[in-house]
C-alpha cells in the first residue's frame, strides 16, 4: 500500500545513545518533514527536505541531524539522546502546491522514550 | 511557538450535540487545514481550506476561514461517540517551502 512507513514503532534508549528514526515514502513525493508530539501538544517541526540534497531546519531543531540522499527515504538521527527528547515523531510527506491534490500523507509514528 | 492556537482545549458534548472548534493564527497562509487524531494513533486529514476561500464542507464537516481575523473553525455536527479525538488545526505558509504549522490541538469527548 502507497504511504509513508516509519520504524521502529517503539524504541527505548538510554542518555547519550544514538539511534536513527527511518522513514520511507512509495509516493514520489518530493517534500518530507519531521515533527515531534509531546503529550498534550501538537506537533513541532524538526526538519524538512524540499527534494533529494536538501534540507532545513523547522522549528526544534536542536538535538536531531537530517539527510536525504534519495527522494524515498528521509532518516532523523538523534546523535545524542536525551530525556527531553522523550516524544512521538511522525514523519509525513505531501504532494506539490500545483496539484489539484494537494495534501499530506503522515506516518503511524516512532513512540521513543529515552531513560 | 505554535502558529495555531486552538480554542477551547477542551470539550465535552452529548451524543447527537455540535461541535464547534476554533483556530486562530499569526501569519498570512496559503492554506488551513484540520486533522484529526485518535488517542495513541496517528494523523488523519480531514479537510482543507485554501485562503480564497470562506467556507468548505465534508460530510457533516463544516470548516470557515476568515483570513481578515486569521481565524477558523470546524463544527462537526450530529457527533457522534466515534468522533472522540484530538482535532488539530495546521497552517500552509506562503514561503517556497510551504511548512505545515500545527496548533495545540482540541480535546472532543462525546458522551454516549
Amino acid at each position: 500500500n502507497a504511504g509513508v512507513t516509519q520504524t521502529p514503532k517503539f524504541q527505548v534508549l538510554k542518555t547519550g545513545q544514538s539511534m536513527t528514526l527511518q522513514c520511507a515514502q512509495d509516493m514520489n513525493h518530493e517534500y518530507m518533514s519531521w515533527y515531534r508530539q509531546d503529550p498534550g501538544m501538537g506537533l513541532r517541526l524538526i526538519h524538512y527536505s524540499v527534494g533529494a540534497g536538501i534540507t532545513d531546519q523547522g522549528e526544534v531543531p536542536n538535538g536531531y541531524n537530517v539527510s536525504r540522499s534519495t527522494t524515498e527515504d528521509f532518516p532523523l538521527r538523534l546523535l545524542s539522546a536525551a530525556p527531553s527528547q522523550t516524544s512521538v515523531y511522525f514523519c509525513a510527506s505531501r504532494t506539490e502546491p500545483r496539484d489539484s491534490n494537494y495534501g499530506y500523507t503522515f506516518g503511524s509514528g516512532t513512540r521513543l522514550t529515552v531513560v | 511557538s505554535q502558529q495555531g492556537e486552538e480554542d477551547p482545549q477542551a470539550l465535552s458534548i452529548q451524543e447527537g450535540e455540535n461541535a464547534t472548534m476554533n483556530c486562530s493564527y499569526k501569519t498570512s497562509i496559503n492554506n488551513l487545514q484540520w486533522y484529526r487524531q485518535n488517542s495513541g494513533r496517528g494523523l488523519v486529514h480531514l479537510i482543507l481550506i485554501r485562503s480564497n476561500e470562506r467556507e468548505k464542507h465534508s460530510g457533516r464537516l463544516r470548516v470557515t476561514l476568515d483570513t481578515s481575523k486569521k481565524s477558523s473553525s470546524l463544527l462537526i455536527t450530529a457527533s457522534r461517540a466515534a468522533d472522540t479525538a484530538s482535532y488539530f488545526c495546521a497552517t500552509d505558509g506562503w514561503d517556497s517551502s510551504y511548512k505545515l504549522i500545527f496548533g495545540s490541538g482540541t480535546r472532543l469527548l462525546v458522551r454516549p
